[in-house]
């Protein structure tokens, strides 16, 4: 399987608890996306990586987020000090950067904040 | 914050029907693309039209777009049920350096067997 893949699909944790997610990248794709999605609404924009350069933050991602991708491969986003906002899906996307622009998501990571 | 805005926000035809969905957006672009999501799943690429394109097919997709209304539409024809999902545009922006793509809220398609 060479899709874009995305660890945990489900976390549960409490309020003030710190979580992680993994991506992994299609491996040859040297552009990295991180989103955010809410029920019923459109993916919005977190971060991306080009490489191992983090090139944008959004400014939804608060200092209470930290998104890293150390070696230009798999990537991780973590969130420190959960609250109930912080509920949604987290989906990451990779591409190749000289080509349609076309991002290949994986499944996503949700995250239940209670 | 969401640049495109899909039309309408939810849509339920039968199948076989024709399915319409239409993206306004307010920056310049060079391309606009169009994505698909099934329920809790991940996004899926459909269709990619460039800012000097104005039509293009693949399949039973067929996408226009005209830059002087900003706006591009996604015809679905002879939908099945298995087209049941959301639907989503997504824009590029031509300022330099913006290399991200912007999506709108997206259109919930449900085709009625």
């Amino acid at each position: 399987d060479t899709g874009v893949s995305q660890d945990p699909r489900h976390k549960i944790t409490k309020r003030g608890q710190n979580v992680t997610f993994r991506c992994d990248p299609i491996s040859e794709h040297n552009r990295l996306y991180w989103y955010r999605q809410t029920l019923g609404q459109g993916p919005e924009f977190l971060t991306y990586f080009q490489n191992e350069a983090q090139l944008e933050k959004s400014r939804l991602l608060s200092d209470r987020f930290s998104a890293e991708r150390p070696k230009g491969s798999f990537s991780t986003l973590e969130i420190q000090r959960t609250e109930q906002g912080d509920s949604a899906m987290y989906l990451c996307a990779s591409s190749l950067a000289q080509v349609t622009g076309e991002l290949f998501f994986g499944e996503g990571s949700r995250l239940t904040v209670l | 914050s969401q640049q495109g805005e899909e039309d309408p926000q939810a849509l339920s035809i039968q199948e076989g029907e024709n399915a319409t969905m239409n993206c306004s957006y307010k920056t310049s672009i060079n391309n606009l693309q169009w994505y698909r999501q099934n329920s809790g799943r991940g996004l899926v690429h459909l269709i990619l039209i460039r800012s000097n394109e104005r039509e293009k097919h693949s399949g039973r997709l067929r996408v226009t777009l005209d830059t002087s209304k900003k706006s591009s539409s996604l015809l679905i024809t002879a939908s099945r049920a298995a087209d049941t999902a959301s639907y989503f545009c997504a824009t590029d922006g031509l300022i330099q350096g913006a290399q991200k793509l912007v999506f709108g809220q997206g259109t919930r398609l449900t085709i009625n067997p």
